[in-house]
């Protein structure tokens, strides 16, 4: 099975940066998402990590560690409309298929 | 990318009764998702559908509960059957495509 921990609230403020961390414990590691929902829609795609180190987007950066079975999701210049839930998703192989569970999700406030 | 289409949006139904959610994508996908989303909460797997193959489906979901159909390689259904308030949740249909996971926009069920 599969275990995914990241906290469930966090507040930033507007122009700040802020680190939304993830660890994981899973059999069969075959990557690692992170989606951003906003309230009353469904998830949209931020990043994809499939190898260790740091993957930039924009604002938005992905960081993985295997090893560690850990990862992070930062964001930078913070705007108000980032005020989302952000949702950890971890893809197992193991079972002979493809499959990929969410973690709880981190709910952001963003704050002038 | 994917686009992927659900229907109904939202429907509000009778405890006992059935309901079926229509899932369409604009291209050829082998494996198509479905989750549930209860209020407050992060993204639960109910089963994984290949099309010409029965559904897998993840612990404390089962087939006579929520049946599933993949006639072909674009579209899915999913039968929410003898509902109680419980089920009442958002269903999403996703699919994953070039390493990217997509939602559908979910279908918004209320049990009464």
């Amino acid at each position: 099975g599969q275990n995914i921990d990241q906290p469930t609230e966090m507040t930033a403020t507007e122009g700040a940066i802020v680190q939304i961390n993830c660890t994981y414990q899973t059999s069969g590691f075959n990557g690692l998402f992170w989606y951003q929902q906003h309230a009353g829609e469904a998830p949209t795609f931020l990043s994809y990590n499939v190898l260790d180190g740091l993957e930039e987007k924009g604002r938005f950066s992905s960081f993985l560690s295997r090893s560690k079975g850990y990862s992070y999701l930062l964001l930078k210049e913070l705007q108000m409309k980032d005020s989302a839930s952000y949702l950890c998703a971890v893809r197992d192989g193991s079972g002979g298929y493809q499959k990929v569970t969410f973690g709880t999700g981190t709910k952001l406030q963003v704050i002038p | 990318s994917a686009v992927i289409s659900q229907k109904p949006s939202r429907d509000i139904c009778q405890r006992g009764t059935s309901l079926t959610i229509q899932c369409q994508v604009d291209s050829q996908v082998t494996m198509m998702f479905w989750y549930r989303q209860q209020p407050g909460q992060s993204l639960t797997l109910i089963a994984t559908a290949n099309q010409g193959s029965e559904a897998t489906y993840e612990s404390g979901f089962v087939i006579d509960k929520f049946p599933i159909s993949r006639p072909n390689l674009t579209f899915s259904t999913l039968t929410v059957s003898n509902m109680s308030p419980e089920d009442s949740s958002i269903y999403l249909c996703s699919v994953e495509a070039s390493y990217e996971q997509y939602f559908g926009p979910g279908t918004r069920l209320t049990v009464t």
